[in-house]
């Protein structure tokens, strides 16, 4: 059964930085690429990013483009995103995502909360 | 970047009618060298992530029910559940997958009437 768990979440303040994880099983990470997506409170989902599977090839929405860094290890089996400064705006839940294109299984999603 | 604009933003449809979800992109999602749209849909249920029912704008996504259909190409596309059922109320959004970033339309909201 493919299983995608987003850990790292939580409350931090304006300007800081958070790194969230997502560990993947049931499926051959190495083979596939992977997405972040958010949707703040109420609101519609957000593309945030794209690794190609060796990590060679990044997106990224132009809104965190130069503040959030997308990253993968294989052998760990765990996609990450790096956010620095955060911004009030950022402030969503986090879901990471499985494929090339269109995604087909996701997680659950964390909540990420930036406030002072 | 492609913008995906969704109609309508809210839908009630009784149980066992239609109910049509349409999508339309800023610039064509159709690639020309294989002929296929990029484009999915996807169901979202409250407090939920995101299910995929359709991709390549009309295949059905596996274990999906065949009352879901998807059709459309170029900037022109729909979401159809041809017999509304309870557990069919959701938001539904489209996504283009056909550049990055790979935008979502706003959502469309479907309720019971």
């Amino acid at each position: 059964e493919v299983q995608l768990v987003e850990s790292g979440g939580g409350l931090v303040q304006p300007g800081g930085s958070l790194r969230l994880s997502c560990a993947a099983s049931g499926f051959t990470f190495s083979t596939y690429w992977m997405h972040w997506v958010r949707q703040a409170p109420g609101k519609g989902l957000v593309w945030v990013s794209r690794i190609k599977t060796d990590g060679s090839s990044t997106s990224y929405a132009d809104s965190v483009k130069g503040r959030f860094t997308i990253s993968r290890d294989n052998a760990k089996n765990t996609l990450y995103l790096q956010m620095n400064s955060l911004r009030a705006e950022d402030t969503a839940v986090y879901f990471c995502a499985r494929g090339t294109l269109v995604t087909d299984y996701w997680g659950q999603g964390i909540l990420v909360t930036v406030s002072s | 970047d492609i913008v995906m604009t969704q109609s309508p933003d809210s839908l009630a449809v009784s149980l066992g009618e239609r109910a049509t979800i349409n999508c339309k992109s800023s610039q064509s999602v159709l690639y020309s060298s294989n002929n296929k749209n990029y484009l999915g849909w996807y169901q979202q249920k409250p407090g939920q992530p995101p299910k995929l029912l359709i991709y390549w704008a009309s295949i059905r996504e596996s274990g999906v029910p065949d009352r879901f259909s998807g059709s459309g190409s170029g900037t022109d596309f729909t979401l159809t559940i041809s017999s509304l059922q309870a557990e069919d109320v959701a938001v539904y959004y489209c996504q283009q997958y056909y550049s990055t970033p790979f935008t979502f339309g706003q959502g469309t909201k479907l309720e019971i009437k």
